[in-house]
């Protein structure tokens, strides 16, 4: 089982490009999240899918649309990039109640110039 | 909202020293607590997790950590650091009510000197 995947894993944008980061799961979770990293701020909620046709913003969701396609698959797309979105950014997983973790994938580095 | 705080930002130790990383949070009401840990170039893995019952909660790699529910803290300690543990080392918090958002502390660059 690959867990969580991340496409791509690299990105480098021009400022006003659009670009879709691209999430799937094979761990039959109905959650699923996008975060963003930055130094010194940990990692913080931009969109979240509490189960399939549900997404609520989170922290910082400002610049950012997310699509939950179907179960597996959670796609988070910035339409017109700008050097603040210059970041990491990881999606995670979680299969339900209120007693289970998150799991995380490999993460996209997104440079925006 | 809550929040969370990591008062050390850098930490720096020699293989074998003890490691104790601080970690509060701010929420009136239940919390599930967690310690992540980031390996250079991983992504997050789940060290420990604490839900309710023995405050004292045992996770992987030897690290341990503690609930004290009247300071508001959750703090992660390893009695002898390897220095695989170089990492960096992230608390989240989430309410028991809303189990679905995690808030994370800006994390905890640790580095073990062989």
């Amino acid at each position: 089982n690959a867990g969580v995947t991340q496409t791509p894993k690299f990105q480098v944008l021009k400022t006003g490009q659009s670009m879709t980061l691209q999430c799937a799961q094979d761990m039959n979770h109905n959650s699923m999240y996008w975060y963003r990293q930055d130094p010194g701020m940990g990692l913080r909620l931009i969109y979240y899918s509490a189960s399939e046709g549900t997404t609520d913003k989170g922290e910082v969701p400002n610049g950012y649309n997310v699509s939950r396609l179907n179960k597996r698959e959670f796609s988070l797309r910035l339409e017109s990039a700008a050097p603040s979105q210059t970041s990491v950014y990881f999606c995670a997983t979680r299969s339900g109640g209120t007693r289970e973790e998150q799991y995380f994938g490999p993460g996209t580095r997104l440079t925006v110039t | 909202a809550q929040s969370v705080s990591q008062h050390n930002h850098h930490v720096i130790l020699s293989e074998a020293a003890s490691l104790e990383l601080g970690c509060n949070y701010s929420y009136g009401g239940t919390v599930n607590l967690f310690w992540y840990v980031q390996y250079p170039g991983q992504h997050l893995q789940l060290l420990l997790k604490y839900f309710s019952g023995d405050p004292l909660v045992k996770g992987i790699k030897g690290f341990e950590a503690e609930f004290i529910k009247s300071k508001f803290s959750f703090n992660l300690r390893k009695p002898s650091v390897q220095w695989s543990d170089t990492a960096e080392y992230f608390c989240a918090v989430t309410p028991k009510a809303a189990g679905n958002k995690l808030t994370f502390g800006g994390g905890t660059r640790v580095l073990v000197k062989p």
